[in-house]
This record gives structure tokens, C-alpha cells and sequence, in this order.
């Protein structure tokens, strides 16, 4: 079984550049959803979809963000124009409905110069 | 509210045992995980508690109290490898998004 993938695994962009992530996850994973981790601290929740729907998307820091999960299968983040505080390690995660365990994949590093 | 605090950092000598807590205020509670992440890596399951007790698995244990709101992780018999940095996380409901903590590194000295 293919785990979570992700892509890019590393970005560099301008300030003011728009860059796009896309996340693949465990094939039947209904839920499926993004966290980023800046400079080492917390793992920070940012949305979360239940198949194409977006059950939560409380954690998203503004406008210039936004998720995709067209036919709930993979998603794609977006965020334009990208800030220099936009930098950091984004991570997708996909579990299956009912258990416990979600798998993440390994990242999209993000550098907004 | 939702938060979890655990410890920054923690130190530990190899072969030794040490232990992680996790302190959470969530307005609702239905489970504590527990997740694993080297340097450069993806956060990895280790374990899960929904009820109150010790969850063992292998060298890794986990513990839940609901009533005070405190879970812990307990790591026996420390390698080398088990350097990294280790996160609680809870959530509130079966349906609901996964909070994680801060993550608490921990260093393993020879």
C-alpha cells in the first residue's frame, strides 16, 4: 500500500509568488488533512476534509490560502501571494474513517524569500 | 478552548527510562495519541488511548487519566534512535480534526 505523498518536497519562492501543494493520500482515507510546523515549534492544524467536503478549516490563517480536494481523492493547498511567514514545513495527513492511527506524508518545505 | 502542553525538552541517558507528559484542555475529549517525528521526517503513530490506563506497546507506553485531563508517554530501554521529537494530540470527537502539542524534544546522551 503507497503511503501519503506529497509534492513538492521543497519550494523556494518569492515574496508575492504563488505556489501550489499537492498531497496524495492512503487510497480510501476519507479524511485527509493539512498541518504546518514552523521553525521547529507545534504542529499546527490548518483544515480538514472529510472526502471533498471541508469539515473544518478553523486553522487556515487567512484569504490567501486555499484547499482543494476536487472528487475527495488527492488535495491541493494554495497560497497566493505567498509572505515570508508563510515559510515552513507543510504536512498532509490521511486516516480512515473510524480509526485511530493517521499517516502523514513527508512534507512540503516551503522557503518564501 | 483547545491546548496541550507537554515539555519543550527532555534529556535521558541510553538504556534509561523516561517519560513524556501531556497535559490537554479541550472543550470535548475522545482520544490521546501519541506521534513520533525525527529530523526531516514524517510524524509517525505510536500509540493511542481513548480509556483510562497504561497502553503497551513493546519498549512504548502510554497513559491516560480523563479525569485529570493528563496522559504520558514512557519510553523504556532508550537507544539511540530514539532521539526525536515526540507530540500528544488529541480530538474531540470521532469526526473531528486531530490537535497536536508543542512537541518535546528528546535527546538520548550515551
Amino acid at each position: 500500500e503507497a503511503g501519503v505523498t506529497q509534492f513538492p518536497s521543497h519550494s523556494v519562492i518569492e515574496k508575492g509568488q504563488t505556489v501550489t501543494l499537492r498531497c496524495d493520500p492512503i487510497s480510501g482515507h476519507d479524511n485527509l488533512y493539512w498541518y504546518r510546523r514552523v521553525m521547529g515549534k507545534e504542529i499546527k492544524f490548518l483544515l480538514h476534509f472529510v472526502k471533498e467536503s471541508k469539515q473544518d478549516e478553523s486553522g487556515m490563517p487567512n484569504n490567501r490560502f486555499l484547499a482543494e480536494r476536487t472528487g475527495g481523492t488527492y488535495s491541493t493547498l494554495k497560497v497566493q501571494p505567498a509572505e515570508l511567514e508563510d515559510s515552513g514545513v507543510y504536512f498532509c495527513a490521511s486516516q480512515k474513517t473510524g480509526r485511530t492511527e493517521a499517516f502523514f506524508g513527508q512534507g512540503t518545505r516551503l522557503t518564501v524569500v | 478552548g483547545q491546548s496541550l502542553e507537554q515539555p519543550s525538552e527532555v534529556t535521558a541517558v541510553e538504556g534509561a527510562i523516561v517519560q513524556i507528559n501531556c497535559t490537554y484542555q479541550t472543550s470535548g475529549f475522545y482520544g490521546l495519541s501519541w506521534y513520533q517525528q525525527h529530523d526531516g521526517g514524517a510524524p509517525t503513530f505510536l500509540s493511542y488511548n481513548a480509556l483510562d490506563g497504561l497502553e503497551e506497546t513493546g519498549r512504548f507506553s502510554s497513559f491516560l487519566s480523563r479525569s485529570d485531563s493528563y496522559g504520558y508517554l514512557l519510553l523504556q530501554e532508550l537507544q539511540m534512535k530514539d532521539s526525536a521529537s515526540y507530540f500528544c494530540a488529541v480530538r474531540y470527537s470521532s469526526a473531528s480534526k486531530i490537535i497536536f502539542g508543542s512537541g518535546t524534544r528528546l535527546s538520548i546522551r550515551p
